[in-house]
């Protein structure tokens, strides 16, 4: 069964400054979808980025950039210039391409993300 | 104009009360799916509809039973709740076969059995 971890439950950064979020995942799959998406107190789900597993560049939106190391089972996101509206839980998300996790998001257990002013 | 709804937005109800949840998408989209959301924040898939056919069924009590009129709605009904079932459960819906396809999520039903 594929698993995601998030090592960091809480993380803290400065206004404007860049942090980054670790993910790890396990999986025998190599056709796979990740995640990131960011969950503010509002509660509401927010997909923020988004990685193919046979891309080997890595995907970036805006102020939102990934690391993923696909041999060493990595995916990690970094938020450059950080925001005050930043401040959220994020949770790292895998989804593989077939087989019986069809359609089904496996999250970590999110990393709680405070934006100091 | 919401991608995905879902009502009620809380719902506080007795033990063994039935309860029902629906939710709506207007993305024209062919999956959606039920997640449960713990105290502790953790997310993990329930269910999975694609064109109104079950496809994803996790280990979930039987006291739930989502059901899809149609594509674009899918409704989790849940008998004789029990205080373990507080929680928030989060509608989404993807495109396609939901295959690799981006997730869009309701707000989210915050569930409180007392």
């Amino acid at each position: 069964a594929q698993t995601v971890t998030q090592s960091q439950p809480e993380m803290s950064v400065q206004e404007a400054e860049t942090v980054t979020l670790s993910c790890t995942y396990d999986t025998s799959e190599s056709d796979y979808y990740l995640f990131w998406y960011k969950q503010p107190p509002s509660r509401q789900m927010i997909l923020v980025i988004r990685q193919e597993a046979y891309k080997q560049q890595n995907a970036t939106e805006n102020r939102f950039s990934v690391n993923f190391q696909k041999a060493a089972k990595s995916f990690s996101l970094k938020i450059s210039d950080s925001q005050l509206g930043d401040a959220a839980m994020y949770f790292c998300a895998y989804v593989s391409a077939g087989g019986t996790s069809y359609g089904k998001l496996t999250f970590g257990q999110g990393t709680i993300l405070t934006v100091h002013p | 104009d919401t991608a995905v709804s879902q009502t009620p937005k809380y719902l506080v109800t007795q033990m063994g009360n039935d309860k029902s949840i629906k939710c709506e998408q207007n993305l024209g989209h062919d999956t959606m799916y039920w997640y449960k959301q713990d105290s502790k924040k953790f997310l993990k898939i329930m269910f999975s509809y694609n064109n109104k056919e079950l496809i994803i069924n996790e280990t979930v009590p039987n006291r739930f039973s989502p059901k899809s009129p149609d594509k674009a709605h899918l409704n989790l009904h849940i008998n004789s709740l029990e205080l373990g079932d507080s929680a928030v459960y989060f509608c989404a819906s993807s495109q396609l076969n939901g295959v690799g396809e981006t997730q869009y999520f309701g707000p989210g039903t915050r569930l409180l059995v007392l």
